[in-house]
């Protein structure tokens, strides 16, 4: 089972600033096969980003997603009151697993 | 525009089986002309992460999560427009919201697209 590490646990920010959230695989992610997902405080997740870089329908184009092999990012160039909350990674080039999540947070 | 709603009991005692039942609206589960194929479920226990369950073939092919340890089962019910998750022989650790989901992308190889609101399943005696 591929292992998600996403780090940190917590970003502390202010509106307008940049976040930069990490996800990296315990072994490489067939093809990039990874997805980005919001999830607010009593919501469902919310499909953001997948295949590393590609937004879903309806992501703004402020969240950006990169990466390769064992090491992926999702950047918010600017963020917005409604940016804030919980981030998970999820690979499925092998079954599919989940990150434990980024949370983040108004400084 | 597609709508999944999960519905099932709230509460459900130890060693007995979990049942959920997801209904889909605004497309047919077995419609061929849909780009919607698959279905599966997802759950989160409270305050933690994301676990995939299992994923159903509008035919019926079943795809299950190894760590379930044969517990789960997905089936499709094509005339209610539904499908459903039954999951044996549950204990505590089997508290979560649980979420229907619309997998997307290549089969064997889902991130999922869609999500219902989740409900809230406890194990309790």
């Amino acid at each position: 089972e591929i292992v998600l590490t996403q780090s940190p646990g917590t970003l502390s920010l202010s509106p307008g600033e940049r976040a930069t959230l990490s996800c990296r695989a315990s072994q490489s992610v067939t093809n990039s096969y990874l997805a980005w997902y919001q999830q607010k405080p009593g919501q469902a997740p919310r499909l953001l980003i997948y295949g590393a870089s590609s937004r879903a329908t309806g992501t703004p184009d402020r969240f950006s997603g990169r990466g390769s092999g064992t090491d992926f990012s999702l950047t918010i160039s600017r963020l917005e009151p409604e940016d804030f909350a919980v981030y998970y990674c999820q690979q499925y080039g092998s079954s599919q697993t989940f990150g434990q999540g980024t949370k983040v947070e108004i400084k | 525009q597609l709508h999944l709603q999960e519905s099932g009991p709230g509460l459900v005692e130890p060693s007995e089986t979990l049942s959920l039942t997801c209904t889909v609206s605004g497309d047919s589960i077995s419609n061929p002309s849909s780009t919607s194929y698959y279905w599966g479920w997802i759950r989160q226990p409270p305050g933690r992460g994301l676990e995939w369950i299992a994923n159903v073939y509008y035919r019926g092919s079943t795809y299950y999560n190894p760590s379930l340890k044969s517990r789960g089962t997905v089936s499709v019910d094509t005339s209610g427009n539904q499908f459903s998750l039954k999951l044996s022989s549950v204990t505590a650790a089997d508290t979560a919201v649980y979420y229907c989901v619309r997998p997307r992308g290549q089969p064997h190889y889902w991130y999922f697209d869609l999500w219902g609101r989740g409900t809230l399943v406890s194990v309790s005696s």
